[in-house]
């Protein structure tokens, strides 16, 4: 079935450090949407990518879409104790559709 | 607004046991859904709503029944509950579809199947 692979599943880092993580699709994909879930709470939106290459930050986190439209990155920066969570990436699956796929989450530990 | 509201959050139930989780939004989406949370498993989708009357199955629907006869509610129904549907569950709805929208989820209700 189609599948939205996120790698790695864990990182954990040293406070200041920086690291991206990775999302990976096996169809093309219409928008690609990152999600944040703190421990105990509830997936919270981060950011949509539409754009074939699209590029956007928020504050020092970046994200990318892949040219192809099948994978997406997060890179942070500087890394902070307050960015510990799990991160998910979830892509729209057949030109918006109502099928959003989910990755299996990347769980961020952070080393103060 | 309140947004999305799931009640109860935490149940513990007996194996056969029956119930319905709540799930209400006001915000006029008519897109609504539910996804169980396992470890290591993600977030997967079990029924969504693209409106009122319309219900269609996800990823893991056996066991979970769901109706939708009002925009704002959606509740999702265990029938017999098995220790297998042991999980975190979300609502999420977006103002239109899934594939292009933010998803708004509520805060989870966390089921214990004995």
């Amino acid at each position: 079935g189609q599948q939205v692979m996120q790698i790695p599943q864990y990182q954990h880092v040293q406070e200041g450090e920086d690291f991206t993580t990775y999302c990976n699709s096996s169809t093309t994909l219409s928008n690609i949407q990152w999600y944040k879930q703190r421990p105990g709470g509830h997936p919270v939106f981060l950011i949509q990518l539409v754009k074939s290459g699209e590029v956007k930050k928020q504050k020092r986190l970046t994200f990318q879409f892949g040219e192809a439209k099948k994978n997406s990155s997060l890179h942070i920066t500087a890394t902070q104790t307050t960015d510990v969570g799990t991160y998910f990436c979830a892509g729209g699956i057949g030109g918006g559709s109502e099928k959003l796929v989910f990755g299996k989450g990347m769980k961020l530990t952070v080393n103060p | 607004n309140a947004g999305v509201t799931q009640t109860p959050k935490f149940q513990v139930l007996k194996t056969g046991q029956s119930m319905t989780l709540q799930c209400a939004q006001d915000m006029n989406h008519e897109y609504m859904s539910w996804y169980r949370q396992d470890p290591g498993m993600g977030l997967r989708l079990i029924h969504y709503s693209v409106g009122a009357g319309i219900t269609d199955q996800g990823e893991v629907p056996n066991g979970y029944n769901v109706s939708r006869s009002t925009t704002e509610d959606f509740p999702l129904r265990l029938l017999s509950a098995a220790p297998s549907q042991t999980s975190v569950y979300f609502c999420a709805s977006s103002y239109e579809g899934a594939g292009g929208e933010t998803q708004y989820f509520g805060p989870g209700t966390r089921l214990l199947v004995l």
